[in-house]
């Protein structure tokens, strides 16, 4: 089974903190993301990365920055956390199907971890 | 631009009954398409996917879900529900199943369940 696991499941914050969120996947995905998830909102992409030292911005990359050193391992980081950053955070992984080759079970269907409820007072 | 709209918010239906969630999706071509739900406290767990062919899918936990091209929609449907299906259910979709395709999730439909 794949796992996805992200260091903390509650963490409490206060505004202009440096908050570091990490994610770990066990299956050698090439492909990885972070997500906001607001009610009413849905998941909302901040960034992704598919490859080791790769990033792109997602819909809302604002106030927020990534590091992948390596390839098991995404962080995201708040370099001066807000109030308006309060929200529960997804990390999800899959495999590249540019890297793999097409078909059903290369596809890029996305593995999510349990999330980070974030605070931020 | 790409959506994927889930008009309902909150769906409550009574245990037993048949359920009946909709998705509708604003993609160019024919897009790849999810169903993902999630437990109070957990992260989401994928139902099933639609890439191509049978436009009825099978997924886990009973669920099935049906491409409609004429009318943009790929409504996830189960015969009769558990009290364990309350959760919240998010319709997902992508251009194509290449390289660094995004997902777009739509808002999510909230499911309770009655005795």
């Amino acid at each position: 089974d794949v796992k996805v696991t992200q260091s903390s499941r509650y963490l409490v914050k206060r505004t202009g903190e440096k908050v570091f969120l990490e994610c770990v996947q066990d299956m050698d995905h090439e492909n990885m993301f972070w997500y906001r998830q607001d009610p009413g909102l849905g998941l909302r992409l901040i960034y992704f990365s598919y490859d080791v030292k790769m990033k792109e911005k997602g819909d809302i990359p604002e106030g927020y920055s990534v590091s992948r050193e390596k390839k098991e391992r995404f962080s995201l980081i708040l370099e001066s956390a807000s109030t308006n950053q309060t929200s529960m955070y997804l990390c999800a992984s899959s495999w590249s199907t540019s890297f793999r080759g097409s078909g059903i079970e290369s596809t890029d269907t996305q593995y999510f971890g349990p999330g980070t409820r974030l605070t931020v007072l | 631009a790409q959506s994927v709209t889930q008009p309902d918010i909150h769906i409550t239906v009574s245990e037993g009954a048949s359920l009946e969630l909709r998705c509708n999706y604003s993609y160019g071509a024919t897009p790849y398409l999810f169903w993902y739900v999630q437990s109070p406290g957990q992260g989401l767990q994928l139902l099933l996917k639609y890439f191509s062919g049978d436009t009825l899918v099978q997924g886990i936990k009973g669920f099935e879900a049906e491409f409609k091209r004429s009318q943009s929609s790929f409504n996830l449907r189960k015969p009769s529900v558990h009290w364990s299906d309350a959760a919240e259910y998010f319709c997902a979709g992508a251009r194509s199943n290449f390289g660094n395709e995004k997902l777009t999730f739509g808002t999510g439909t909230r499911l309770t369940i009655i005795p």
